[in-house]
C-alpha cells in the first residue's frame, strides 16, 4: 500500500531533551515535507526536501532541522525543543523533482506535546 | 511573498443544499492551486489541484472548484452536501518554479446537518 509513515505518532517530552521524528514514504517521490499544524494558523511549512541531500527552509524553520540522506526519509529533528513547539505534526510527499505541480501525500501526523 | 485566505472559520449547510466554501490567494506569476480535506484524527487528503487550462476543476467525492483570475479565488463547491462531508477544507498555492514553497489557508470547518 502507497503510504507516508511517521514515528512516533504521539510524544511527551520536555523542555531540551532532543528527539527525532521519522518519516518514511515508499512511493519513491522526489519531494518530502514537514509542517505544522496549530489551531487558528492552519498548516506551516517547516522544511521541504526537492531530492535527496536537498533541502530548504519554509515559512518556520526556526529551532528544527532535517536531513535527506536516503530519497525514502525525511527526518524531522528537534535539537532543543521548547513548549512553543507543541503541535501536531505532518510529513508530506509528491512526485517529481519539481513538486510544484503535484499534489502531496499526508502521513497521519505526529502529536508533539513539550513541558 | 505569497499568502491564502479563508474568510470563514466555519461554514453550515443543511444535507442536501449547495455548499460553497470560499479561498482567495495572492502570489507572483501563475498559481498552482490545491484543496485538501482533513478528517478526524487523521491526516490530509488531496481534493483537487488547478494548475492550468478549464477554470473549472472536477475533484474527488463530487467537489469541484473555479478559478477566478481576476478575483484571485479558488472556491471550493459541490451541488449536494451530504453529512459525511464535514470536516476541515484547507485551501493552499504554490507559486510557479522548482523551488517554490506550499503555503496554506487557516482552515475552514465545514458543518452539514440533516
Amino acid at each position: 500500500e502507497a503510504q507516508v509513515t511517521q514515528n512516533p505518532r504521539y510524544l511527551i517530552t520536555v523542555t531540551g531533551k532532543k528527539l527525532t521524528v521519522t518519516c518514511s514514504q515508499n512511493m519513491n517521490h522526489e519531494y518530502m515535507s514537514w509542517y505544522r499544524q496549530d489551531p487558528g494558523l492552519g498548516l506551516r511549512q517547516i522544511y521541504y526536501s526537492m531530492n535527496v541531500e536537498v533541502t530548504d527552509k519554509g515559512d518556520v524553520p526556526e529551532g528544527y532541522k532535517v536531513s535527506r540522506k536516503e530519497k525514502r526519509n525525511f527526518p524531522l529533528i528537534l535539537e532543543s525543543p521548547s513548549p512553543n513547539q507543541t503541535s501536531l505534526y505532518f510529513c508530506a510527499s509528491s512526485y517529481g523533482s519539481g513538486g510544484a505541480r503535484n499534489e502531496q501525500f499526508f502521513g497521519p501526523g505526529t502529536r508533539l506535546t513539550v513541558l | 511573498a505569497q499568502s491564502v485566505a479563508q474568510p470563514e472559520d466555519q461554514v453550515n449547510v443543511a444535507e442536501g443544499n449547495p455548499l460553497t466554501v470560499k479561498c482567495t490567494y495572492s502570489v507572483s506569476g501563475n498559481p498552482y492551486l490545491f484543496w485538501y480535506v482533513q478528517y478526524p484524527n487523521r491526516g490530509l487528503q488531496f481534493l483537487l489541484k488547478y494548475i492550468t487550462g478549464d477554470n473549472l476543476v472536477k475533484g474527488s467525492y463530487g467537489f469541484e472548484a473555479e478559478f477566478n483570475k481576476s478575483q484571485t479565488s479558488f472556491h471550493l463547491k459541490k451541488p449536494s452536501a451530504l453529512v459525511s462531508d464535514s470536516a476541515l477544507y484547507f485551501c493552499a498555492v504554490r507559486g510557479p518554479g522548482t523551488a517554490s514553497k506550499l503555503t496554506f489557508g487557516t482552515g475552514t470547518r465545514l458543518q452539514v446537518t440533516l
